[in-house]
């Protein structure tokens, strides 16, 4: 069964702390997506890459990084975590604009 | 930019009643998506569209593509527990990136 993973269900850290979430896909998918899920708000871009090393700013990059080292594996990293940034992240690959997989999430709480 | 409106933002119903949501946009998309998510997990793919009139099933589920283009319905038929959770829509912008709706989270009365 194809699956993307993500490391941590819960995760809870403290205000300034350095904070990587890791997403890894088993298809063989080109694009990879952050997302942030907050109540009422939807589904809120963060980062997306088409590719090895690349990376494009979606709707709201601020306070957050990416690094894409290999295909599989996507990153997202908060530089100092924030109380604002505590919400469910999303990971997501695809093959097409229509065939997303989207992982289980990370719930953050920063404190 | 382009924005998807979704509603209702939220519905409560009894076991059996069929639900309808829509998803509309000010702007014309070629294909129209629908994604549910369960408590706990990530979105999941449930209906896809790619023509204006399309009406397309999934079981209990049946979703349109707007004439206009501007739109989108899906209908679920007699819920049952297991549809409880957040229905989004989602269609591709200009530049094949997904716009998404804030989603309709259903819940079913016991």
């Amino acid at each position: 069964d194809v699956k993307v993973t993500q490391s941590s269900r819960y995760l809870v850290k403290r205000t300034g702390e350095k904070v990587f979430l890791e997403c890894v896909q088993d298809m063989d998918h080109e694009n990879m997506f952050w997302y942030r899920q907050d109540p009422g708000l939807g589904l809120r871009l963060i980062y997306f890459s088409y590719d090895v090393k690349m990376k494009e700013k979606g709707d709201i990059p601020e306070g957050y990084s990416v690094s894409r080292e290999k295909k599989e594996r996507f990153s997202l990293i908060l530089e100092s975590a924030s109380t604002n940034q505590t919400s469910m992240y999303l990971c997501a690959s695809s093959y097409s604009y229509y065939g997303y997989t989207f992982g289980s999430g990370t719930r953050l709480t920063v404190v | 930019g382009q924005q998807l409106n979704q509603s209702p933002q939220s519905m409560f119903i009894q076991e059996g009643e069929d639900v309808s949501m829509n998803c509309t946009s000010s702007s014309i998309f070629n294909t129209w998506l629908w994604y549910k998510q369960e408590p706990g997990e990530g979105p999941v793919l449930l209906i896809a569209l790619y023509k204006a009139g399309e009406l397309t099933s999934n079981g209990r589920l049946t979703a349109q593509f707007g004439i206009t283009r501007k739109d989108s319905f899906l209908n679920i038929s007699a819920s049952i527990p297991s549809d409880v959770g957040i229905y989004f829509c989602a269609g591709p912008d200009s530049n094949y990136q997904l716009i998404w709706g804030a989603g309709t989270k259903l819940i079913i009365k016991p």
